[in-house]
């Protein structure tokens, strides 16, 4: 089977302008969970997908948006970037039970200038 | 809100050596994971332990929710165990608000 893929992996952005980061589960799976790494606050949770909806959300805002499709594919989209916003972003998927294990992209490297 | 705490932060570990990583959290909580990230940046789940004890090889992890913390034990410690290890709890019945703790970062030399 597949692992979760990310695309794309590494990426440049200016301040201001906006980012779609794509994310493919496992087959089969059905949940796709986000979260954001820097080095100051570390990981944290984004927000979580099941089947088209969103189940679960961390806090962070608006700007911060997600998105998930028939085929259980996820994006997630960062706009008005700040320089904040660079980071790694890693997605997760999972069948979607609670306890399920996870299984993680490798993510993508975002930089905003 | 809740508060994770993990200890220590850093370790230095001689190859064969065993160790024991610890995650306190303040609060009670549903679930609670551990997880490891290479230094490729590549994150695995090792444990989803919100309570009781569990073995994977030479991993295990116990938790005891009555006095909040978890322990993950490894033994005969390798150098591709050396990264980042996360304890991660959840409050909510599914997948309310992760919460992750700083993280152990373990080096294994030879």
């Amino acid at each position: 089977k597949a692992g979760v893929t990310q695309t794309p992996r590494y990426l440049i952005k200016t301040r201001g302008q906006q980012v779609t980061l794509s994310c493919s589960p496992i087959s089969g799976h059905r949940s796709v969970s986000w979260y954001q790494q820097t080095p100051g606050q570390g990981l944290q949770f984004l927000f979580e997908y099941f089947s088209e909806t969103q189940r679960n959300k961390g806090n962070f805002p608006g700007r911060f948006s997600g998105r998930q499709f028939s085929n259980s594919r996820s994006e997630m989209n960062v706009s008005t970037l700040e320089l904040g916003d660079s980071a790694l972003y890693l997605c997760a998927s999972s069948p979607g039970t609670a306890g399920d294990t996870q299984y993680f992209g490798p993510g993508t490297r975002l930089t905003v200038l | 809100g809740i508060q994770v705490e993990q200890s220590p932060p850093d370790l230095i570990l001689q190859e064969g050596a065993n160790s024991t990583l610890r995650c306190n959290f303040s609060d009670s909580v549903n679930n609670l994971q551990w997880f490891h990230q290479n230094p490729w940046g590549q994150l695995i789940n090792l444990f989803y332990i919100p309570s009781g004890t569990k073995q994977n090889g030479r991993l295990s992890a116990t938790t005891v929710a009555t006095e909040r913390y978890s322990l993950l034990y490894i033994s005969s410690s390798q150098t591709t165990d050396s990264g980042v290890y996360f304890c991660a709890v959840e409050q909510g019945t599914s997948y309310d608000k992760v919460i992750f703790g700083p993280g152990t970062s373990l080096s294994v030399i030879p």
